[in-house]
């Protein structure tokens, strides 16, 4: 069954400029995970955000959490050529024991 | 060692075959996990195991059968596949199956069954 819930479905960006990609879920959770996925390759963990954190940065990476409304979003400041690709977030929802929910991924375009 | 492997990385075969995929991890990881991905879809979980033993099957079909010989290993076996699972099916490990661990996800198989 599916957790999570990508907006855009897609998004094409010129390197430099910032992305956002948001992330609505059904359920009361754990914690949130990001993931990005290469074209055809496997998944690469980026950040992990627990139920009781409100946000998260990691480098480049900015992730926060609305519990409240049940959504997420991962900003990604100066993006490069190199951050295309696909982004996953899956959810650990309350009771599933660390099984992961994955959402529907927003492509990610980036332009030199 | 952050690596999880997954041979081979290109699969073919018919549906009368009978093949296995094979996973490993060095990183003393307690839970391991396949999922199946179809194309432009998200990955979707078949089958955890925790210590070595099989907690969770996702309803999938009985012609996949997973296998888990030690903590560092775990085997995907196929057999009378249908084209429709023709997916890539990626092998992933975290430290335990609870809450709060990341996922390690290997490049994964790309099956294509004719």
């Amino acid at each position: 069954s599916q957790q999570g819930e990508e907006d855009p479905q897609a998004l094409s960006i010129q390197e430099g400029e910032n992305a956002t990609m948001n992330c609505s879920y059904k359920t009361s959770i754990n914690n949130l995970q990001w993931y990005r996925q290469n074209s055809g390759r496997g998944l690469v963990h980026l950040i992990l955000i627990r139920s009781n954190e409100r946000e998260k940065h990691s480098g480049r990476l900015r992730v926060t959490l609305d519990t409240s409304k049940k959504s997420s979003s991962l900003l990604i400041t100066a993006s490069r050529a190199a951050d295309t690709a696909s982004y996953f977030c899956a959810t650990d929802p309350e009771g599933s024991q660390g099984n992961l929910i994955f959402g529907k991924g927003t492509k990610l375009s980036v332009k030199p | 060692d952050t690596e999880v492997t997954q041979t081979p990385k290109h699969l073919v075969m018919g549906m009368t075959n009978k093949k296995s995929l094979k996973c490993e991890q060095h990183m003393g990881h307690r839970a391991m996990y396949w999922y199946k991905q179809k194309a432009k879809k998200p990955p979707e979980l078949m089958f955890v195991y925790s210590y070595e033993k099989l907690s969770i099957n996702e309803s999938v079909p009985s012609r996949f059968s997973p296998e888990c010989p030690n903590s560092s290993l775990l085997n995907l076996h196929l057999h009378a596949l249908q084209p429709e699972d023709s997916a890539l099916y990626l092998c992933a490990s975290s430290q335990e199956r609870v809450q709060s661990y990341e996922q390690y996800f290997g490049p994964g198989t790309r099956l294509t069954v004719t």
